[in-house]
């Protein structure tokens, strides 16, 4: 079985502060996609990332793949109430299996 | 809005009682995914579809769990014989398998909260 594991599993922190959390396999990764997801509702994709070593910016969220494509990182600059919710990274090994979701962080944010 | 939508949003029932939960996919997606996401953990995969074809089956939790996708729209998921342990929430999830070189990405319905009394 393939595991992806995610750390903190929890997180609380301040408005304002910065954050990172982390996705990582024994495994190399076709892609990856990170997901927030809110109580109640299905995640929501933010980024898929593809080659090793990539970064990739959405506002104040920068996604990072490592160089052997085995592990990724999220992190926030000057986090806001808003970024609350789930974060959840899922790994597709082989380009044509499903995915496999870590059991996420869940992220407050206090203002 | 054009996304993936599930019905029903939420559903109670008493346990041995059947259950039919409906996905529709964004429509110009080919592949169709169903999961399920208990409290604390990540989606958990269970089947899949490729247009009206079921790829893989062999991770739906008991032969209780069965689903369909026969004109290769929309797709149902149906527990028989529900019990307690099957309370959780049901998302769905599509993709354009094999257009635009981003297969791997996958989006969500809302989901379907199940409670099992």
């Amino acid at each position: 079985t393939q595991l992806l594991e995610q750390s903190p599993q929890f997180l609380s922190i301040q408005e304002g502060e910065n954050l990172t959390v982390y996705c990582n396999s024994s495994s190399v990764f076709s892609s990856l996609q990170w997901y927030r997801q809110e109580p109640g509702e299905g995640p929501v994709l933010l980024v898929t990332v593809v080659t090793g070593g990539e970064v990739k910016k959405l506002k104040r969220l920068t996604f990072q793949f490592g160089d052997a494509r085995k592990d990724s990182s999220l992190h926030i600059t000057a986090a806001q109430p808003g970024d609350t919710g789930l974060y959840l990274c899922a790994g597709d090994w082989s380009g044509n299996t499903p995915l496999v979701f870590g059991k996420g962080t869940r992220l407050s944010v206090i203002a | 809005d054009t996304g993936v939508s599930q019905d029903p949003r939420h559903k109670i029932t008493k346990r041995g009682q059947n259950v039919t939960f409906r996905c529709d996919p964004i429509s110009e997606h080919n592949r169709l995914y169903w999961y399920r996401q208990t409290l604390g953990q990540g989606p958990e995969f269970l089947t899949y579809f490729q247009n009206e074809a079921q790829l893989e089956k062999s991770r739906l939790l008991s032969d209780r769990f069965s689903a369909e996708r026969p004109k290769g729209s929309f797709s149902t998921l149906e527990i028989q014989r529900t019990e307690q342990g099957d309370s959780a929430m049901y998302l769905c999830a599509s993709s354009p398998w094999g257009t635009s070189g981003r297969s791997g990405e996958q989006f969500f319905g809302p989901g379907t909260r199940l409670t099992v009394l």
